[in-house]
């Protein structure tokens, strides 16, 4: 495997449910990112782990909940989603999580649907 | 508050030249990157401005203007395969990547 990978591609989930989303990049990098992608809208960040410690949270939901064992490997826990967090959700790695050019790489998302 | 402006959608011809712009108003500027969407896949690098003027990679060039807080995107000799959202995101003074909502560029024969 190379570059970002996610799991699974594609997510139908209920309001009552409990999931998780996997992202795992085998890059060498530091640095790993949640992002939600709506139709017709900006990325959003939703979370930045550097060095397996968060440094981002931009007031995301308590329904979302991120997990970094490793610099690795980064989860995304679900539950009690609504359906308004139906999206796809992209994950991405980079060298650091500073510095002005500092390249993400994107995994090819999950695409979640909240019933 | 920060802002990143994209035309929603463009379409042009296969063979002819198109050019997206991508306009922003940031908490600083510390370089400007443009990335490719296809439908369903992840987003890739195509480049990345922080000094004025134009940048050129075989068919796609890139050109900044930090007084202006404009950038485009040129695409030549479009082919099918440039069909795609194309999204532009600026470095701000934090270091944040503060992202446009996109272009989708259709591609007709």
């Amino acid at each position: 495997e190379t570059g970002v990978t996610q799991t699974p591609r594609h997510l139908v989930m209920g309001m009552t449910n409990k999931k998780s989303l996997k992202c795992e990049q085998h890059l060498g990098h530091n640095a790993m990112y949640w992002y939600k992608q709506s139709a017709k809208k900006p990325l959003e960040l939703m979370f930045v782990y550097n060095f397996k410690e968060q440094t981002e949270n931009n007031s995301v939901p308590s329904r979302f909940s991120p997990e970094c064992p490793n610099s690795s490997h980064l989860f995304l826990h679900l539950h009690t989603l609504q359906p308004e967090d139906s999206a796809l959700y992209l994950c991405a790695s980079s060298q650091g999580d500073r510095g002005a050019y500092n390249e993400q790489f994107f995994g090819p998302g999950t695409r979640l649907t909240v019933l | 508050g920060q802002n990143i402006d994209q035309p929603t959608e463009m379409t042009a011809t296969e063979g002819a030249i198109v050019q997206i712009n991508c306009t922003y108003q940031t908490s600083g500027f510390n370089g400007l990157f443009w990335y490719q969407q296809h439908a369903g896949e992840a987003p890739t690098f195509l480049s990345y401005n922080v000094l004025d003027g134009l940048e050129e990679k075989g068919r796609f060039s890139s050109f900044l203007s930090r007084s202006k807080g404009y950038s485009y995107l040129l695409l030549k000799e479009l082919q099918m395969k440039d069909s795609a959202s194309y999204l532009c995101a600026v470095v701000d003074s934090n270091y944040q990547l503060i992202w446009g909502a996109g272009t989708k560029l259709i591609i007709k024969p």
